[in-house]
């Protein structure tokens, strides 16, 4: 079945960049997404990509996409305090069965 | 627009109790999901609805029903619920086949004793 898996830790020093990474196993994914998620917070849309771009910038944030590797980047530039949480890959395919898969979630932890 | 709501935000059961978790969105959304998250493990589907009408099994099913009573909601009902079930259950919706993002309720937190 699909699967999407992420590394579950990364840390950070302020001002650096991040890359978190995301694999997934659908070949037929439409749209792949990222998430943040605060400490007792729900889930908040970072950005979305859709399989046929093969990289989004928006601000700090740049999606790559290869989607020969199925592999999803996401990097925060100039990371700060304000960015730890975990954050969400998903995808979702291309079949009338409309799953929404998510990641395991990797845990940004920005320090001083 | 209230987006998609979750009813209730917390909640205790005593083993073998049962409840259903409420979910509505307003969105106009054809697709529907409900997801449990624990510790280490991220967002696991248990249902979906692609379309009003349709339910299906996602990841972690057993122990779980489901009813998509029309296009606006979608519940989920624990009906002999156990300390495994204890989790944080998000609900959230998309419409499929346009270029959009999938909402999320707000979450409903659950101990089961």
């Amino acid at each position: 079945g699909e699967d999407v898996e992420q590394s579950l830790f990364l840390s950070v020093r302020e001002g650096d960049s991040s890359v978190i990474n995301c694999t997934y196993t659908d070949s037929s994914s439409t749209y792949l997404y990222w998430y943040k998620q605060e400490p007792g917070a729900g889930l908040q849309l970072l950005t979305y990509i859709f399989s046929n771009m093969d990289m989004k910038q928006d601000q700090r944030l740049t999606v790559l996409l290869n989607k020969k590797d199925k592999h999803l980047s996401l990097r925060i530039a100039d990371t700060q305090t304000g960015d730890s949480a975990i954050y969400f890959c998903a995808e979702i395919g291309a079949g009338g069965y409309n799953k929404l898969i998510f990641g395991a979630g990797t845990r940004l932890a920005v320090h001083p | 627009n209230a987006g998609v709501t979750q009813t209730p935000k917390f909640q205790v059961l005593k083993t073998g109790q049962s409840m259903t978790l409420q979910c509505a969105q307003d969105m106009n959304h054809n697709s529907m999901y409900w997801y449990r998250q624990d510790p280490g493990m991220g967002l696991r589907l248990i249902y979906y609805s692609a379309s009003e009408g349709t339910t299906d099994k996602g990841e972690v099913p057993n122990g779980y029903n489901v009813s998509r009573l029309n296009k606006r909601e979608f519940s989920l009902r624990l009906e002999s619920a156990a300390p495994s079930q204890t989790s944080v259950y998000f609900c959230a919706s998309i419409y499929r086949d346009l270029n959009t993002e999938a909402f999320f309720g707000q979450g409903t937190r659950l101990t089961v004793v």
